[in-house]
């Protein structure tokens, strides 16, 4: 089975650091770019950049480009989202998500999310 | 960058038809993508490249396009269907995704 297993929720205080996870199984994970995508609490979807595991290519989004670090480790087969100096608007739930390698750029295997809590 | 306009909500009886609209003049050149997520979990994938179906995907859900604008039409709609569906594309390159605020679909 195809799946994308997310680490356990976070509660962190402003100024903390933080690495979260996003394990894949089921598929060769060199070969599908992982993306993050953010979503705040009664908000919609934000996409917050994606890295292909195989060589390591990154692309942030603007909106996140130098907010947080996107990277993936190939031989763990697991992608990781991480933040130096976190802030309360960075609590929100977080998704990983697969880029199919079937036509065209769709998200098509999604991890259940970790929660992320910043709070002094 | 650019942004994706979809209505908030739509409204539809139990065995209606619900059209949801996404707009953005990137439309006329690259595909539309569209999720649904129910409260409480992780988005799914219902539509690629405009109209393709994933498998497992039921067929009440179909998708069409037509210049800046493309649509998710859920036909015969079912009381599990009501939830939050979002558009998605990406600019000319594929490098950057975009997602639409998102419409809340109830099913009355």
């Amino acid at each position: 089975e195809v799946q994308l297993v997310q680490s356990g929720a976070e509660v962190k205080k402003p100024g903390e650091s933080l690495k979260i996870s996003c394990k894949g199984s089921g598929y060769k994970f060199p070969n599908y770019w992982i993306g993050w995508v953010r979503q705040v609490p009664g908000k919609g979807l934000e996409w917050m950049g994606i890295v292909h595991p195989g060589d390591s290519d990154t692309i942030y989004s603007p909106a996140f480009q130098g907010q947080v670090t996107i990277s993936a480790d190939e031989s763990l087969t697991t992608a990781y989202l991480q933040w130096s100096n976190l802030k309360a608007s960075d609590s929100a739930m977080y998704y990983c998500a697969r880029r199919s390698l079937v036509g065209g750029y769709q998200l098509d295997v999604w991890g259940k999310g970790t929660t992320v809590t910043v709070s002094s | 960058s650019y942004e994706l306009t979809q209505p908030p909500s739509v409204s539809v009886s139990p065995g209606q038809t619900a059209r949801i609209t996404c707009s953005a003049d990137a439309l006329t050149k690259q595909y539309a993508y569209w999720y649904q997520q129910k409260p409480g979990q992780a988005p799914v994938l219902l539509i690629y490249k405009d109209n393709e179906r994933p498998s497992g995907i039921p067929e009440r859900f179909s998708g069409s396009s037509s210049g800046t604008t493309v649509t998710l039409t859920i036909s015969g709609v079912q009381a599990e269907d009501e939830a939050d569906y979002y558009c998605q594309t990406t600019d000319s390159t594929g490098t950057y995704y975009v997602f639409g605020p998102g419409t809340k679909v109830t099913v009355l």
